[in-house]
């Protein structure tokens, strides 16, 4: 069982759907990361909040959408999204610190997306 | 900016043999943390080991550790009496201190064969 949880665990939609992913961490954490995995790539990170506010944007498309409402919830909002963004998105979180064990970065489960 | 190289995109063991794998990074940083996870077909991303890039006794956890040579940027996993449930991606990572990117490898798939 992980500290940190992704909702839904699949995700099927259209080019012209609104969707939102939710992740939500139970350890206290108060930085937050949306990573994206795609077949045959590292891991991409996405963006970073650090207590609530956004401190990094890796030249993501505006129809990726974040938002952290609190330091243990954090959304993805998806708005017509395209094939290629197919792919797993995994969410993380850590303490913000100056100890490699405040630094690890524990993740979900994740978000199997498909765009038709 | 960080580099992550794992040269190996796919090994295997025999169940109870033992294995390692290969990780070199670059980074312009004195300071910084190094990390292995590992991926199960769940997708679960799982934390395996971790060592700061300071201290120059090598990390172990139970049956993994790593062999981390500094100079040479390098930082290895050895899994010892491989078991079946070790079966997964492996990735490597680096983050530097002053920041909380994450750079990761593109991953190295580990079959156990029993």
């Amino acid at each position: 069982e992980t500290g940190v949880t992704q909702t839904p665990r699949h995700l099927v939609m259209g080019m012209t759907n609104k969707k939102s992913l939710k992740c939500e961490q139970h350890l206290g954490h108060n930085a937050m990361y949306w990573y994206k995995q795609s077949a045959k790539k590292p891991l991409e990170l996405m963006f970073v909040y650090n207590f609530k506010e956004q401190t990094e944007n890796n030249s993501v498309p505006s129809r990726f959408s974040p938002e952290c409402p609190n330091s243990s919830h954090l959304f993805l909002h998806l708005h017509t999204l395209q094939p290629e963004d197919s792919a797993l998105y995994l969410c993380a979180s850590s303490q913000e610190g100056t100890s490699l064990l405040e630094e690890t970065q524990y993740f979900g489960p994740g978000t199997r997306l498909l765009v038709l | 900016a960080q580099t992550v190289t794992q040269s190996q995109p796919e090994m295997s063991v025999q169940e109870a043999e033992t294995v390692t794998l290969s990780c070199t990074y670059d980074t312009s940083e004195s300071d910084y943390y190094l990390f292995w996870y590992k991926q199960p077909p769940s997708r679960q991303m799982i934390l395996v080991i971790r060592q700061e890039a300071y201290k120059q006794q090598n990390a172990t956890e139970n049956r993994f550790s790593v062999n981390f040579q500094k100079a040479a940027k390098s930082f290895s996993l050895k899994i010892s009496d491989s078991q079946l449930g070790d079966a997964a991606m492996y990735f490597c990572a680096c983050q530097e201190t002053s920041g909380s990117r994450l750079t990761f490898g593109e991953g190295t798939q580990l079959t156990v064969n029993p």
